[in-house]
């Protein structure tokens, strides 16, 4: 993805509330994609994964979802929380040897 | 289980300096990744290890940045000399082996080059 520098795009929302966080990612090759979250002075966390035969994987709370026609990958987090509050990154695996790259993230702040 | 552990936390040097990451992998880990991460984008991969020979290094500026991952275990991440773009978070990131799943990461190093 397109780095946007210290411009990340910031989603609000409402504790409770859905929320839905999206991704292009760039290579039609890539198959494995990842969702991390990263807290403020810490490093990148999983979250979920799925592979590029799926199109919808869910988790606890959170489900993600792959539209290869447009290579669009987005992640919906049910009833956000306060500790949801991050940086979303997508990271896309491209190659044979488990390569991943991020896209620039998306900033959640979560409002109580 | 232990984490990816990565020392300095923190390092502020002079551009021109040298300055040296270290990063201990999850046990068993075979593959080994280094990333930079500037303020306010997403982390880029600047080389990835099997064991202890290098996969990939084509993001690495490598007239000045230089990584070894000797033994297949532990690795440092070098600058010499530092210049001022290159004040970031250093991430050291691992995963059990090629396409297995993700990679855990490190809290990483932040780098200051004033």
């Amino acid at each position: 993805g397109e780095s946007v520098g210290l411009h990340l795009p910031t989603l609000s929302v409402q504790e409770g509330d859905n929320s839905i966080i999206n991704c292009a990612y760039s290579n039609s090759a890539s198959d494995y994609f990842i969702w991390y979250k990263q807290e403020s002075g810490k490093g990148p966390q999983f979250i979920i994964d799925i592979r590029s035969n799926m199109d919808k994987r869910q988790g606890q709370r959170v489900t993600v979802l792959l539209n290869k026609t447009v290579k669009h990958l987005s992640l919906q987090i049910a009833a956000t929380q306060p500790g949801d509050s991050a940086v979303y990154f997508c990271a896309e695996n491209k190659g044979d040897f488990n390569k991943f790259y991020f896209g620039s993230g998306t900033k959640l702040n979560v409002k109580p | 289980e232990a984490g990816v552990a990565q020392s300095p936390r923190y390092k502020i040097i002079e551009k021109r300096q040298s300055v040296a990451f270290w990063c201990n992998p999850i046990s068993g880990h075979a593959t080994l990744y280094w990333y930079q991460q500037i303020l306010g984008q997403g982390p880029k991969l600047l080389i990835q290890f099997q064991n202890n020979g290098v996969v990939d290094d084509s993001q690495l500026p490598k007239d000045r940045f230089s990584a070894e991952r000797l033994k297949g275990v532990d690795s440092t991440l070098k600058i010499q000399p530092a210049k001022l773009e290159d004040s970031a978070v250093y991430l050291c990131a691992s995963s059990l082996a090629p396409r297995v799943g993700e990679a855990f990461f490190g809290q990483g190093t932040r780098l200051t080059v004033v």
